[in-house]
């Protein structure tokens, strides 16, 4: 089975604490995502990758960056966290040879900012 | 840009029927989804139909696409507390990234 694993389910950060939101996934997938989820806002994409070093902006990429070093391992930074980047943060991911472009999904990594 | 509209809402009995309507602007779509989320979960795939299928059945579920009204639901028969959870409609333009719908909760009461 696919596996996406998303390092933390629940962090608590400061105003202006630098947060680093890691996601590993098993299954050699080419693509990898990340959203957040607001409750009445649904899934938001903030960035993608389609490949290693690959970063393509979403529709909410302000105030994110993401690093892709590794095939396996997608990274979301939020330089300076602010309290209207609490939110569900969900990493997904996907193979370029699935025709149905399915994507899988880890389980979620809540983030509080004070 | 593409957008995917579907209710907040959806309150059945255990055992009757459910169905949860989306719609969508965009007319190249692919593939359109429902993705199913349980509460503190991630988001799993539970059906996907191809843009030139009207229908697709899977034990349960049925997914009925109109492509000249953009309209995709879902039914789920003998709806189960299980199936409580939010459901997402979702659809893909080309190869690209998806677009997601905000969601329907659906909650089933015994």
């Amino acid at each position: 089975d696919v596996k996406v694993t998303q390092s933390s389910r629940y962090l608590v950060k400061r105003t202006g604490e630098k947060v680093f939101l890691e996601c590993v996934q098993d299954m050699d997938h080419e693509n990898m995502f990340w959203y957040r989820q607001d409750p009445g806002l649904g899934l938001r994409l903030i960035y993608f990758s389609y490949d290693v070093k690959m970063k393509e902006k979403g529709d909410i990429p302000e105030g994110y960056s993401v690093s892709r070093e590794k095939k396996e391992r997608f990274s979301l930074i939020l330089e300076s966290a602010s309290t209207n980047q609490t939110s569900m943060y969900l990493c997904a991911s996907s193979s370029v040879r699935a025709s149905s472009g399915e994507l899988f999904f880890g389980e979620g990594s809540r983030l509080t900012v004070l | 840009g593409e957008d995917v509209e579907q209710s907040l809402f959806l309150s059945v009995r255990e055992g009757d029927s459910s169905v949860i309507n989306c719609t969508y602007t965009d007319s190249s779509s692919t593939y359109l989804y429902w993705y199913k989320q349980e509460p503190g979960a991630g988001l799993q795939l539970l059906t996907y139909i191809f843009s030139n299928m009207d229908m697709k059945q899977d034990q349960r579920l049925t997914v009925l696409l109109n492509k000249k009204d953009k309209h995709l639901s879902l039914r789920i028969a003998d709806t189960q507390t299980g199936d409580s959870a939010i459901y997402f409609c979702a659809e893909m333009e080309g190869y690209s990234t998806l677009t997601f719908g905000k969601g329907t909760m659906l909650l089933v009461s015994p």
